[in-house]
């Protein structure tokens, strides 16, 4: 069954650094997104991406996040100046049609 | 703005007996689609189900069942004959189209800890 490969699976970074979240989704999809569960909590909307373009952003999303599509294949979730209360699971997934989702199995984020 | 709400944040039961979750969710759309994902001590979202708004069967899969009401807005989930390996966080989720019904992003709840004891 074709999956969505999140890496890494664990990082960590110091307060102030950029990371990038890495994602390939599934190879047909067209509809990708970025969730976000912080320890404990529900899992949150961040952005959705079709078009090469966001088709919609939460307010959790501000202009310390961007996503890119760089090479048709990746996807990206850059946080340039990350804060402790970034720390938490960040989840991609993908869809072919937008009403069915394939996650992956999530990057777990520390900022220390 | 879509909700979902789980009432339940935590429920312990034995082994073996009956456990139903409860999802209660609210929409404007006559389009939508409902979820539920488990999420297992090592944090992967599962995928369990996933039920259109026009269709109000009942489904069943195994020991899992789903309840699906739309006069009331809920969408429960039953585990009959529950096990330990059922122990997990399971999360109710409802998506919906944007405005320019290009995204339908999913809108989860805060989830119920499952525990289920030898």
């Amino acid at each position: 069954e074709p999956e969505v490969t999140q890496t890494p699976s664990h990082q960590v970074t110091q307060m102030g650094q950029e990371v990038i979240l890495r994602c390939v989704p599934i190879s047909n999809h067209l509809y990708f997104y970025w969730y976000r569960q912080i320890l404990g909590q529900k899992v949150e909307f961040l952005v959705s991406f079709y078009n090469n373009e966001i088709s919609e952003k939460s307010e959790i999303f501000d202009d310390q996040f961007s996503v890119e599509r760089p090479d048709g294949s990746n996807f990206t979730l850059k946080i340039r100046s990350t804060k402790l209360e970034d720390s938490a699971m960040y989840f991609c997934a993908s869809s072919e049609t937008g009403t069915r989702y394939t996650f992956g199995s999530g990057t777990r984020l520390t900022v220390v | 703005a879509q909700k979902v709400t789980q009432a339940q944040t935590e429920i312990s039961v034995v082994e073996k007996e009956d456990v139903t979750l409860d999802c209660v969710y609210e929409t404007r759309d006559t389009t939508y689609y409902l979820f539920w994902y488990k999420q297992p001590p090592s944090g992967e979202l599962v995928f369990l189900i996933r039920r259109n708004s026009f269709d109000e069967q009942n489904e069943i899969s195994g020991r899992y069942s789903w309840n699906f009401q739309k006069s009331t807005s809920s969408f429960n989930f039953t585990i009959t004959a529950s096990q330990v390996v059922d122990s997990a966080v399971y999360f109710c989720a409802l998506s919906e189209a944007n405005s320019g019904g290009s995204n339908y992003k999913l809108t989860f709840g805060k989830g119920t800890l499952l525990t289920v004891n030898p």
